[in-house]
């Protein structure tokens, strides 16, 4: 049973547009939403996260955006960069281990 | 550099062979955490320690999986009669408290033959 559901498993956006990458889940109990970008060859690392109790957190050009009552939440990647080109993958956590959603490979054309 | 550091980085053994890897994390941290990341999906969690305690297990870690956290610093994850389907990254990670955020290392890619 899968319980974080991400989409879509790939991307590919021009230089400067914006990439939106989607993840479901089903557990209730999940309060805390991560997510992470993973270059090829390295360990993930903790790009943006949100609490539920919010319905939108920016930082820079990345976006969280949460439904909470349609247990979505989605990544947008404004003004996308070349650099930006990575594995995606959403998360949520409800006691301290995270699960984990099969990521979304981006890539950002020049 | 005080990041959390995986040795071997890549380990390529032949089917039946034991392996074993360690995993040093940050300095100040006392939590742990070992995944199974395959391709194309997302890291599974194996185990986690608190200092020494081994606390939880995923029941993806079979009886030939062994992990130990000796002295509540580094920790090693053992695979005995290693099987093709073992191979994957194995990723380590560790954090300050329990509901802290986990800093994730670069991995060790296991290739079983």
């Amino acid at each position: 049973q899968q319980q974080v559901k991400q989409s879509p498993q790939s991307l590919i956006v021009q230089k400067g547009g914006i990439s939106i990458i989607n993840c479901a889940y089903e557990n209730t109990a999940f309060d805390y939403f991560p997510w992470y970008q993973q270059f090829p060859g390295k360990g993930p690392a903790l790009l943006i996260a949100i609490r539920p109790d919010v319905s939108e957190k920016k930082e820079g050009r990345f976006t969280i955006s949460f439904n909470k009552s349609a247990k979505q939440f989605s990544l947008h990647i404004m003004d996308s960069q070349p650099g930006d080109s990575a594995t995606y993958f959403c998360a949520a956590r409800g006691s301290y281990i995270p699960t984990f959603g099969r990521g979304t490979s981006l890539i950002v054309h020049p | 550099d005080t990041g959390v550091s995986q040795d071997p980085r890549h380990k390529i053994t032949k089917r039946g062979q034991n392996v074993t890897f360690r995993c040093d994390p940050i300095s100040e941290h006392n939590r742990l955490y070992w995944y199974r990341q395959t391709l194309g999906q997302g890291p599974e969690f194996l185990t986690y320690f608190q200092n020494e305690a081994q606390l939880e297990k995923s029941r993806l870690l079979s009886d030939r999986f062994s992990a130990e956290r000796p002295k509540g610093s580094f920790s090693t994850l053992e695979i005995q009669r290693t099987e093709q389907g073992d191979s994957a990254m194995y990723l380590c990670a560790s954090s300050s408290t329990s509901v802290g955020e986990q800093y994730f290392g670069p991995g060790t890619r296991l290739t079983v033959t």
